[in-house]
């Protein structure tokens, strides 16, 4: 079946750095990729949309310039998190949507601590 | 999209089949019913959908109403490893534009005991 893989699983980093997580389709071709959020014991809060070759639409209260997303192909999608603050830690979840399908399918997700 | 609710908790014995009810009274002509699940640190995982007939898979039924306002998630013989949060959602389906975009509410933790 249909895969998404993310990288990394997890990461620590330290308060002021970026991080940099990516969001593959590896067996289909996505035009159109999502970012989920999830805290510890709380639902999945979705961030953006990212469509291939434009630019990222937010959902409000997400700040753009903090939450870089760059969808450069058809199958990498990339969330980047700028000047990451404990706050910040997370889960972070992406899907593809395939562009023949248009089926959607998730990623395993990538566990963001800040210290 | 359609607002649902489920019952926060519930629990389920192994091997019995586990009933997880949904309610989405305001649902649309055009919109499924879908249902994932998220076992602990994993990305969601698809299960399975349907518009208003029952469906069936290898890994659970979806019993719809036939006023479509509920659905229920059947796992016929529940495992450990069905230990999981699901959630129902009800979206348009694959060819909608807008497909994708779940809202994903606080779901159902279900919890399988020997």
């Amino acid at each position: 079946g249909a895969v998404v893989s993310q990288h990394p699983s997890w990461v620590i980093c330290k308060s002021g750095t970026s991080v940099k997580i990516e969001c593959r389709s590896l067996d289909f071709q996505a035009t159109t990729m999502f970012w989920y959020r999830q805290f510890p014991k709380q639902s999945l809060m979705l961030m953006a949309t990212s469509n291939e070759g434009s630019k990222a639409t937010y959902e409000q209260g997400v700040e753009k310039d903090k939450f870089l997303i760059n969808h450069a192909s058809l199958t990498l999608s990339t969330l980047t998190v700028t000047s990451a603050h404990p706050e910040d830690s997370s889960f972070y979840i992406c899907s593809a949507r395939g562009r023949l399908s248009g089926e959607l399918f998730f990623g395993e997700g990538s566990r963001l601590t800040v210290l | 999209d359609a607002k649902t609710t489920q019952p926060t908790s519930m629990d389920c014995a192994e091997g019995r089949a586990a009933n997880l009810p949904c309610n989405h009274s305001t649902i649309s002509g055009n919109e499924y019913v879908y249902w994932y699940r998220q076992i602990h640190s994993q990305g969601p995982q698809y299960i399975i959908h349907g518009l208003k007939n029952n469906e069936t898979n290898e890994m659970a039924s979806l019993i719809i109403t036939e006023d479509r306002k509920s659905s229920t998630l059947i796992l016929p013989h529940a495992t450990l490893r069905d230990t999981a949060v699901y959630y129902c959602i009800v979206r348009v389906g694959p060819g909608g534009t807008s497909y994708g975009k779940l809202t994903f509410g606080q779901g159902t933790i279900l919890t399988v005991h020997p």
